[in-house]
């Protein structure tokens, strides 16, 4: 079974720095998504970005940017210019081609202060 | 409009009861996905649904079951409430590749 490893329960950073959250995973499949998902105190989920495997350059979204690298299983988020609305939790997460259902494997979370 | 919504937001009930947490999505998607989050924020898949096919997540105990009445819908029933059961329920729904999910804003459920 694939599982999804957030090695930081919690990380703060001051407010126009940088700040990059780990994930790695295990897998044995070599087509899969990754992605980051953020739940503000408002617990609404919201997708930050997202991986596909298969393709080498790392996905850009504005001031998100993630650094994967398939052979070391690893999949990290760095946030630049780190804005008050960036604190959340931030969840790493796996959905596997082969898997039955679609479903997404979730690591434990990442809890992002940003000081002001 | 709001993409995926769930009714009620909030939900108190007292062990053993029956209750049910609907979900609905605007999106045209084809799969839907009911997700628990416990109290250490730990998000766990429950079900994934189809028009086809239902995917069970082994650990799920029987009490709870997703019902689908059309494509846009996916309503979760649990029966015999218990303590253990008392989490944050969130509804998500995704169409073909990617298959990127999006949630609903999830229901906090407390048995008393």
């Amino acid at each position: 079974a694939q599982t999804v490893t957030q090695s930081q329960p919690e990380m703060s950073v001051q407010e126009a720095e940088t700040v990059t959250l780990s994930c790695t995973y295990d897998t044995s499949e070599s087509d899969y998504y990754l992605f980051w998902y953020k739940q503000p105190p408002s617990r609404q989920m919201i997708l930050v970005i997202r991986q596909e495997a298969y393709k080498q350059q790392n996905a850009t979204e504005n001031r998100f940017s993630v650094n994967f690298q398939k052979a070391a299983k690893s999949f990290s988020l760095k946030i630049s210019d780190s804005q008050l609305g960036d604190a959340a939790m931030y969840f790493c997460a796996y959905r596997g081609l082969n898997n039955a259902g679609n479903m997404l494997t979730f690591g434990g979370g990442t809890r992002l202060m940003v000081k002001p | 409009d709001t993409a995926v919504s769930q009714t009620p937001k909030y939900l108190v009930t007292q062990m053993g009861n029956d209750k049910s947490i609907k979900c609905e999505q605007n999106l045209g998607h084809d799969t839907m996905y009911w997700y628990k989050q416990d109290s250490k924020k730990f998000l766990k898949i429950m079900f994934s649904y189809n028009n086809k096919e239902l995917i069970i997540n082994e650990t799920v105990p029987n009490r709870f079951s997703p019902k689908s009445p059309d494509k846009a819908h996916l309503n979760l029933h649990i029966n015999s409430l218990e303590l253990g059961d008392s989490a944050v329920y969130f509804c998500a729904s995704s169409q073909g590749l990617p298959d990127t999910q999006y949630f609903g804003p999830g229901t906090r459920l407390t048995v008393l």
